[in-house]
């Protein structure tokens, strides 16, 4: 499977823009990028994803490179109920297979 | 809105004991898959339902874990004999509504219940 790199952690201050970066250079021409994120004791839930256009919907918006090497996640203003471990990961979007997770990154929110 | 249950939500036992985890999916949805996920890390799949056949089972140790999902509609995922290390939190998914009923939204996305927390001592 494409993995993907993601920082370990990253904090940002309530109601401020938060872009969370994910490099994927070994990304294949199917894989879909897909954001989970996992709230403190609950199951992840899906956030948005993409293939090669920038994508936007009620919770994020989803910036992909032109090159689709990397893509950032972006939350437009940062609530307390954000902070969470965001998951990055490269799924064949046919078939119903499996998500391979890593590690993610755990974003802080700052009051 | 829909949601993925699971029960129970933690479980306490002894190393050795034999435990099960219960996990009803999404109505209509045929694809379900139980993760195991190791403080600090990412869910890992143990196995994958389609239907009621398996299709993944790859990493499921299958000395002491076994599944069902005997109608193709809830699942049970065993343990026996629980061992130290099986400490996780064991997490339930489901996907895929029935074809053409779904836009591009909710294909493929996988909708996860609140996880069986364990422990074993």
């Amino acid at each position: 499977d494409a993995k993907t790199t993601q920082p370990n952690s990253m904090e940002s201050n309530e109601e401020e823009p938060v872009h969370l970066p994910c490099n994927h250079s070994t990304i294949s021409g199917t894989d879909y990028i897909h954001w989970y994120r996992q709230l403190p004791s609950q199951g992840p839930e899906y956030v948005i994803h993409g293939l090669t256009s920038n994508v936007n919907n009620r919770m994020a918006s989803l910036a992909i490179a032109e090159d689709r090497k990397s893509s950032t996640l972006i939350l437009h203003r940062a609530t307390l109920r954000d902070a969470a471990v965001y998951y990055c990961i490269l799924h064949y979007n046919f078939g119903n297979e499996k998500l391979t997770f890593g590690t993610g990154t755990r974003l802080t929110i700052i009051p | 809105e829909a949601e993925v249950a699971q029960s129970p939500r933690y479980k306490i036992t002894e190393k050795s004991q034999a435990v099960a985890f219960w996990c009803d999916p999404i109505s209509g949805h045929a694809t379900l898959y139980w993760y195991r996920q190791i403080l600090g890390q990412g869910p890992e799949l143990l196995v994958q339902f389609q239907d009621e056949s398996v299709v993944d089972d790859s990493q499921l140790p299958k000395d002491r874990f076994s599944a069902e999902r005997l109608k193709g509609v809830d699942s049970t995922l065993k343990i026996q004999p629980a061992e130290l290390g099986d400490s996780a939190m064991y997490l339930c998914a489901s996907s895929s509504p029935a074809s053409g009923t779904s836009g591009e939204r909710d294909r493929e996305t996988q909708y996860f219940g609140p996880g069986t927390r364990l422990l074993v001592l």
